[in-house]
């Protein structure tokens, strides 16, 4: 089973920084099946990224993702006030996903 | 409006079941995989089973294999998640959602890889005596 682990478990930022959070997994993980959420607290999460680096349907261009594999990387170029939240990374193989235990940010 | 819609949660004794279900509507619920995913309070989120659109293929996290099972009915838009032998660990929101297709030119691939890209509010089970 692969495991994802991201990094930092909490990013302390200000309105307007840059936010770069880590997803590290132990085994190579293929690009097509690495995703990104955002959850806030008492919400259902929401689909950031898919694929490593495609943002989904809405998602506002201060979102990017990167890496291949092992190593895999959200960015948020410039971080609004709605960007404090708690971020996922989650990968698919052989027929099932895993998450990572989740990156906060918070103000 | 594309919408996910679970119910069914409540409180039950380590030990019984519980059945949820989840109804779709604003798309075509027959193209999708679907799945469950659950989060234990406090908690990071957790997987548990997806299945195919015509049900040939399921699969789940080893910690619910052969105590909880999924099935749609494609007719009445609708998956649904029995669980039985309910443990205490059980305890979660469980939320479906709808697996993210791969389209490329107005192409769309209905895959189950695709990361989930439309979520339910959840339903929450509490499993305690």
């Amino acid at each position: 089973e692969i495991v994802l682990t991201q990094s930092p478990g909490t990013l302390s930022l200000s309105p307007g920084e840059r936010a770069t959070l880590s997803c590290r997994a132990s085994q190579s993980v293929s690009s097509t099946y690495l995703a990104w959420y955002q959850q806030k607290p008492g919400q259902a999460p929401r689909l950031l990224i898919y694929g490593a680096s495609s943002r989904a349907t809405g998602i506002p261009d201060r979102f990017s993702g990167s890496g291949s594999g092992t190593d895999f990387t959200l960015t948020i170029s410039r971080l609004e006030p709605e960007d404090f939240a708690v971020y996922y990374c989650q990968q698919y193989d052989r027929s099932l996903w895993t998450f990572g235990q989740g990156t906060k940010v918070e103000i | 409006e594309v919408q996910l819609v679970e119910s069914g949660g409540g409180l039950v004794q380590p030990g019984g079941s519980l059945r949820l279900s989840c109804a779709a509507s604003g798309f075509t619920f027959s193209n999708y995989w679907m799945t469950w995913v659950r989060q234990a309070p406090g908690k990071g989120l957790e997987w548990v089973t997806n299945i195919k659109q015509d049900e040939s293929e399921r699969y789940y996290v080893d910690s619910v294999k052969g105590r909880f099972t999924i099935s749609r009915d494609n007719a009445k838009n609708s998956l649904y998640l029995q669980m039985n032998s309910l443990r205490v660990e059980d305890t979660a929101v469980y939320f479906c959602a709808r697996m993210n297709p791969s389209c490329t030119n107005g192409i769309c691939y209905f895959t189950p890889f695709n990361g989930m890209d439309v979520w339910g509010q959840g339903t929450t089970v509490t499993v305690s005596s």
